[in-house]
């Protein structure tokens, strides 16, 4: 079935350090993919998203590339600040006639300042 | 106001209880989903709804069920609350499915003793 691994954390860096969380995908098809960001207290937001191979998500300084190949997401920002502590999840939605986000479990980030 | 609201946002409750969460949506959206979180597990999916009259079991609804009661309205049962059942519960819209950014609401906090 279609699955999500992610880097578990805690992941603790400095502020302005470089930041990367791995994320890896099995899908049937050609999934589209995600990174969806919890902050203390609320529910998740979309970050950014690609939906078809080498496709490149950004936003907010943080990037990702849909790699078919490695069948990866990574996400990455070259400077991290203490706002972007937080919870960062990694989803793919296969669709094929199902719906639904297949989730990984989440990466806590904390930036330390 | 938010576009995603959830009622109630905590709620504790004994084993065997039947429970009610409420979700509604003001984004004119036809798809919507329920969630549940538990730590270190990440989000997994409940039930979801294409529209009104579409309504399918997601990853894990055993001991759920769901009524879609309008296009802005999808509500979530616990018939017989069980403390397994614990958890962060998350309602999210989306316009299309697959490709589309889906909404969070900011979530029910259930405690079942």
């Amino acid at each position: 079935g279609n699955s999500v691994t992610q880097m578990e954390g805690p992941v603790t860096l400095s502020e302005e350090a470089f930041l990367t969380i791995n994320c890896t995908y099995t899908a049937t098809g050609y999934p589209s993919l995600f990174w969806y960001v919890q902050y203390p207290g609320e529910g998740l937001q979309l970050l950014l998203k690609a939906t078809k191979a080498d496709d490149k998500g950004s936003n907010k300084g943080f990037e990702a590339t849909y790699r078919k190949e490695t069948t990866s997401f990574h996400l990455e920002k070259g400077s991290v600040q203490v706002s972007d502590s937080a919870v960062y999840f990694c989803a793919q939605n296969s669709g094929g006639g199902a719906d639904g986000l297949t989730f990984g479990k989440g990466t806590h980030l904390i930036i330390q300042p | 106001d938010a576009d995603v609201t959830q009622t109630p946002r905590n709620r504790i409750t004994k084993t065997g209880k039947r429970i009610m969460l409420e979700c509604s949506q003001t984004k004119g959206h036809d798809r919507m989903y329920w969630y549940r979180q538990d730590p270190g597990l990440g989000l997994r999916l409940i039930y979801y709804s294409f529209d009104v009259k579409d309504i399918n079991k997601g990853e894990i609804s055993d001991g759920y069920s769901v009524s879609r009661q309008a296009q802005a309205k999808f509500s979530l049962s616990l018939e017989s609350a069980i403390p397994n059942q614990t958890a962060l519960y998350f309602c999210a819209t989306s316009e299309t499915g697959v490709g589309d950014t889906q909404y969070f609401g900011p979530g029910t906090r259930l405690t079942v003793l």
